[in-house]
C-alpha cells in the first residue's frame, strides 16, 4: 500500500492564479480531510469527507473547493490564490469517522506527506 | 464550537518524564487523539482516550478526564527522538465528526 499520497510536494503560484492539489489513498477509507498548517498555529481544517459523494465544512473553509468523487480521490481546490493561503497542506483519511471506532484503532488518521505551498 | 489549549513549549532532559497538558471545550465529545510531528514530516498517531483514565503504550501513557475538559500525554525515558510537537485533537460530538487540533506543544529534550 502506498497509503496517502499527496502532489505536488512544493508549489509556487502567483496571488489569483488556480490550482489543485491532490490526495488519493489506496486504504479504501471513507473519511478523508484537508488541514493546513501555519507556524504556531496546528492543523486547520479546512474541508473533510465521509465518503464518495459527501463533503462538509471544517473551520476555515473559504477560498478552497473540494469534492469526492471517489473512495481513493480527494482533491483540494483554490479557486484564487491570495498570500494569505500560503501554508502547509495536509491530506489524511481514517477507515472509519473520527471518535467513532468500530472496530477500535479504525479511525485512526494517516497523513499524507504534505505540500508546501507559497502564494505570491 | 470548540476550544483547545495545550502549552506552546516546553523543555526536558534525556531520560526524564514529561507530562503534556491539553484542556478543552466542547459542545459534545467522541474521543481525544494525541498524534506527534517532527519538524517537517507529518503528524503521526499516539493514543487516543474515549473514556476517562490512562491509556499506556510503551513509554507513552495518555490520560482523560471528560468532566475537567482535561487530558495529558506523559512521557517516560525521554529520548532526544522525541524532541518534536505534540498536537491534542478532540473528535466533536456534533454528529459531524470534526477532527479538531490544538495549537500543539514544541518539546525539546537536551541531553
Amino acid at each position: 500500500n502506498a497509503g496517502v499520497t499527496q502532489t505536488p510536494k512544493f508549489q509556487v503560484l502567483k496571488t489569483g492564479q488556480s490550482m489543485t492539489l491532490q490526495c488519493a489513498q489506496d486504504m479504501n477509507h471513507e473519511y478523508m480531510s484537508w488541514y493546513r498548517q501555519d507556524p504556531g498555529m496546528g492543523l486547520r481544517l479546512i474541508h473533510y469527507s465521509v465518503g464518495a459523494g459527501i463533503t462538509d465544512q471544517g473551520e476555515v473553509p473559504n477560498g478552497y473547493n473540494v469534492s469526492r468523487s471517489t473512495t481513493e480521490d480527494f482533491p483540494l481546490r483554490l479557486l484564487s490564490a491570495a498570500p494569505s493561503q500560503t501554508s502547509v497542506y495536509f491530506c489524511a483519511s481514517s477507515y472509519s469517522l473520527p471518535g467513532l471506532a468500530v472496530p477500535y484503532g479504525t479511525d485512526t488518521q494517516y497523513f499524507g506527506p504534505g505540500t508546501r505551498l507559497t502564494v505570491l | 464550537g470548540q476550544n483547545i489549549d495545550q502549552p506552546t513549549e516546553m523543555t526536558a532532559t534525556e531520560g526524564a518524564i514529561v507530562q503534556i497538558n491539553c484542556t478543552y471545550q466542547t459542545s459534545g465529545f467522541n474521543g481525544l487523539f494525541w498524534y506527534q510531528q517532527h519538524a517537517g514530516e507529518a503528524p503521526t498517531f499516539l493514543s487516543y482516550n474515549v473514556l476517562d483514565g490512562l491509556e499506556e503504550k510503551g513509554r507513552f501513557s495518555s490520560f482523560l478526564s471528560r468532566s475537567k475538559g482535561y487530558s495529558y500525554l506523559l512521557l517516560k525515558e525521554l529520548q532526544m527522538k522525541d524532541s518534536a510537537s505534540y498536537l491534542c485533537a478532540i473528535s466533536s460530538g456534533d454528529s459531524s465528526y470534526k477532527l479538531i487540533f490544538g495549537s500543539g506543544t514544541r518539546l525539546l529534550v537536551r541531553p
